[in-house]
């Protein structure tokens, strides 16, 4: 089956860096997304990872290792509205995205 | 700039009622999603729908049917809502076959069955 795991929640301090992992099995790989969402609202789109290695945008990075079946998106310099779950999704063989349960970050002052 | 726009952003319907979740984006994707979004359960898909008038089976259809009558316009409907079906509503879209395109969200409807 496809899997696509990411940690439930985790909490980090105002103006620190912190990772959030995911890790994936899928029936081949066309990419891997990461969506960020604020509760109560739509999933936004922060990065696309199709080769490995890291992608940077601003406070945001997004690394990717096809090999390993991993990723991770490390945001730096967190501001209290980082608060929010963190999807991450890969897009199979037959374009379609397959979604982990998303990390609820919590951002303490 | 709304690119998704879903009908409504709260619902509450009544156990064996027929209901009608509207989803209209302006973007000309060819393809169309409806997901529900539950607690610890992340995005499941419902319907895709990749064409006018065409449709396919998601993860968890059972209880829902779809309708693509535009191109802009993908409709969910549940035939006989349960309280099982209480849940996060999203709907998507994106372009056909382009693996770096990434998905739109509407807003989401929050639908309650009572």
């Amino acid at each position: 089956g496809q899997n696509i795991d990411q940690p439930t929640e985790m909490t980090a301090t105002e103006g620190a860096i912190v990772q959030i992992n995911c890790t994936y099995q899928t029936s081949g790989f066309n990419g891997l997304f990461w969506y960020q969402q604020h509760a109560g609202e739509a999933p936004t789109f922060l990065s696309y990872n199709v080769l490995d290695g890291l992608e940077e945008k601003g406070r945001f990075s997004s690394f990717l290792s096809r090999s390993k079946g991993y990723s991770y998106l490390l945001l730096k310099e967190l501001q209290m509205k980082d608060s929010a779950s963190y999807l991450c999704a890969v897009m199979d063989s037959n374009y379609q995205l397959i979604w982990g349960a998303g990390t609820k970050l919590i951002i303490k002052p | 700039d709304v690119k998704v726009t879903q009908s409504s952003r709260y619902l509450v319907k009544r156990t064996g009622e027929k209901v009608f979740l509207e989803c209209v984006q302006d973007m000309d994707h060819e393809n169309m999603f409806w997901y529900r979004q539950d607690p610890g359960l992340g995005l499941r898909l419902i319907y895709f729908s990749y064409d006018v008038k065409m449709k396919e089976k998601g993860d968890i259809p059972e209880g829902y049917s779809v309708s693509r009558e535009k191109k802009e316009r993908f409709s969910l409907i549940l035939e006989s809502a349960s309280t099982n079906q209480t849940s996060m509503y999203l709907c998507a879209s994106n372009m056909w076959d382009r693996a770096n395109t990434e998905a739109f969200f509407g807003q989401g409807t929050r639908l309650t069955v009572v």
